[in-house]
């Protein structure tokens, strides 16, 4: 399907554990981003990228690490959860640096 | 620093009403874009806009570069349209956006 597609919608996992959160786009979009949400934040950008192989942090990039090997793929690691990255992860897509933004539904990230 | 606000922070309304939200920032952008979230759903973009005014179905938009201000209005407003509003820019030379924390909109029927 044509669109920008997060995986898992919902995933708990205990303190400690590597988890990778999925973005998968199908425009060939050049911008990709990873967002948190949180009660009191509003959304913050941790990575993005804007192109393959290039990569940049954002606000709050400690404990994540992301790769872009091809274009529509963007990946969010956690290289070792902790219970303050509890949170509702948003992927998006721009086409260029002053385009509109698409955004995937998220992905409920629960650290027990 | 950048920053964006937005007002109101809650803001309940009655079936049919006008509905203002406001967002201001503090310097120069490329663009400025609203945003709805629905209760335990996706972000969807409504507008994306860098002067003037546009205009989606009951949803206006528009943007006073002068006085670094935004608003949106929704016409006829309905319970369908309970959500919350987040206002965001894109500063000039940043590739990033700056959010604001968000209106929650109750429209009660």
């Amino acid at each position: 399907d044509a669109g920008i597609t997060q995986s898992p919608r919902y995933k708990i996992t205990e303190t400690g554990r590597q988890v990778t959160l999925m973005c998968h786009q199908t425009w060939s979009h050049s911008y990709m981003f990873w967002y948190r949400q949180d009660l009191g934040h509003g959304l913050r950008l941790i990575y993005y990228s804007a192109a393959a192989d290039i990569t940049d942090k954002g606000e709050v990039p400690d404990g994540y690490v992301v790769s872009r090997s091809k274009t529509e793929n963007f990946p969010l690691t956690l290289e070792s959860a902790t219970r303050s990255q509890t949170s509702v992860y948003f992927c998006a897509s721009s086409e260029q640096e002053d385009y509109g933004y698409t955004f995937g539904s998220g992905t409920r990230l629960t650290v027990v | 620093k950048n920053e964006v606000e937005q007002s109101p922070q809650n803001l309940t309304a009655q079936e049919g009403e006008f509905i203002t939200i406001n967002c201001s920032y503090s310097v120069g952008i490329s663009a400025l874009h609203w945003l709805q979230q629905h209760p335990g759903g996706g972000i969807v973009s409504l507008f994306m806009l860098s002067s003037g005014k546009k205009k989606h179905g009951r949803l206006i938009a528009t943007i006073n570069i002068q006085e670094k201000h935004s608003s949106l209005h929704i016409t006829a407003s309905h319970p369908r349209d309970s959500a919350v509003y987040i206002c965001a820019v894109k500063y000039r030379g940043s590739e990033k956006l700056v959010f604001g924390k968000g209106t929650k909109l109750t429209v009660n029927p």
